[in-house]
């Protein structure tokens, strides 16, 4: 079975200052991992994602996520935060086995602060 | 170029009455997914079809839901007979089709459904 752990429920951060929200997953096979960002009301919109190759993946709006096997970990970052980028991050996997059907993470706030 | 289109964006229901929502996906998508999201929570997968078929209806309660998507038209999630317990977010994906896999999920802006 497939799992996303997200441990924080909120991050706090200054803006200007760098940003990451953590990941970790669980999968049989190899993975393919995605983050996605949801604004008040609105739907999910996709931000970058890891299929293979390069372990650093670089997405949407300046953000990037470093895929790490040894740790199962999928970390989204970003060097320096807007008070824009204040939302509900949501981390996803999938298995490369044929089902398609994501497994989401629960959910990270991020608060920017001015 | 359109995303992924849902109607309606609220739908408000009472108790016994039935629930239908819809989906378009994105141009050039022919594979199409339903989300259920709760209060405060990651969003939960629901069904996966493509044209005329459905292929993992995995994470569909067994009772009461039901899923289509005709060669003509939008999907379709239709709930029969709601009850409170069916108030949540319904969001549809959309991805093209298979090229190697890995392939990108498209969420539309989500219904909202409560049920009175």
């Amino acid at each position: 079975a497939q799992s996303v752990a997200q441990p924080e429920d909120q991050v706090n951060v200054a803006e200007g200052n760098p940003l990451t929200v953590k990941c970790t997953y669980s999968v049989s096979g190899n993975p393919y991992l995605f983050w996605y960002v949801q604004y008040p009301n609105r739907g999910l919109q996709f931000l970058l994602k890891y299929i293979t190759g390069d372990n650093l993946v670089k997405g949407s709006y300046g953000f990037e996520a470093e895929f790490n096997k040894s740790q199962t970990s999928f970390h989204l970052k970003k060097p320096s935060a807007l008070v824009s980028d204040s939302a509900l991050y949501f981390c996803a996997v999938r298995d490369d086995t044929g089902r398609r059907a994501l497994t989401f993470g629960s959910g990270t706030r991020l608060q920017v602060q001015p | 170029n359109a995303g992924v289109m849902q109607n309606p964006r609220h739908l408000v229901r009472r108790r016994g009455q039935e629930a239908r929502l819809r989906c378009s996906p994105m141009k050039g998508h022919s594979h199409v997914y339903w989300y259920r999201q709760l209060p405060e929570e990651g969003l939960k997968f629901m069904v996966y079809l493509q044209k005329e078929n459905i292929i993992d209806e995995s994470g569909m309660p067994k009772e009461r839901f039901s899923a289509e998507f005709p060669k003509e038209g939008p999907s379709i999630l239709r709930i029969q007979q709601v009850v409170r317990g069916d108030s949540a977010a319904y969001f549809c994906a959309s991805s093209p089709p298979t090229v190697g896999g890995g392939e990108t999920q498209y969420f539309g802006p989500g219904t909202r459904l409560l049920v009175l």
